[in-house]
């Protein structure tokens, strides 16, 4: 298995609280990912980061914002959860163009907001 | 942008048949393609993936992939499946210009039966 370790694995939070998951990854891959997966809609990007302190939106970033800091650690926040980022998500890793395209995934973290 | 279709969510087969599950991508750009495998609990694994070459691809556990440029499809098949093939697969695309964020399908649960 690639070196990804997400934490926490399972959160249970209040709407309205701000909630941070937390990605590490130990394969020193540039490019790192957030996904959400949810029944019927497979995995949608949230946000990516193509290096240190390099940052953009994927396709369903609102209400959530990323941060990184560190080749190895991709933040995910939500700022104010609500109910309907109650969902499990995955971060993955993978490297530029040139290289193996393929990502590798985490384990997930499944989330609740009640 | 690109999009992925699997237009069978569920898919029940019995012990030594063979199954297809169908793909079918759009995309106005030259594309890399992906299958992943989620066992319960899981994260995603990498199943199988087609860059360039050969349009037939296979895995170490059976399965193969034929990458059809003409019909927009990369469907997954296994000649005879094992209660072990339980799980859920995703097709997935990205295109070769770099950044490889992955557009996923919605998915589809294979189901094994004795």
């Amino acid at each position: 298995d690639a070196g990804i370790t997400q934490s926490p694995r399972h959160k249970v939070t209040e709407t309205g609280t701000p909630v941070t998951l937390r990605c590490h990854q130990t394969e020193n891959h540039r490019y790192m990912y957030w996904y959400r997966q949810d029944p019927g809609h497979g995995l949608r990007l949230i946000h990516y980061s193509y290096g240190v302190k390099d940052t953009d939106k994927g396709e369903v970033s609102d209400g959530y914002s990323v941060s990184r800091s560190k080749t190895e650690d991709f933040l995910l926040t939500l700022e104010s959860a609500t109910s309907s980022q109650t969902s499990v998500y995955f971060c993955a890793i993978s490297e530029p163009r040139g290289r193996s395209p393929e990502a590798f995934f985490g384990q997930g973290t499944r989330l609740t907001v009640v | 942008a690109q999009s992925v279709t699997q237009l069978d969510s569920q898919v029940p087969v019995f012990e030594e048949a063979p199954v297809e599950l169908r793909c079918n991508y759009s995309s106005s750009v030259s594309v890399y393609l992906f299958w992943y495998v989620q066992y319960p609990n899981q994260g995603l694994q990498l199943l199988l993936k087609y860059l360039s070459g050969s349009t037939l691809v296979e895995s170490i556990n059976g399965f193969e992939a034929e990458f059809n440029k003409s019909q927009t499809s990369f469907h997954l098949r296994k000649p005879s499946v094992h209660i072990s093939d339980t799980a859920e697969y995703f097709c997935a695309v990205t295109g070769t210009g770099g950044g490889n964020k992955l557009t996923f399908g919605t998915g589809t649960q294979l189901k094994v039966e004795l």
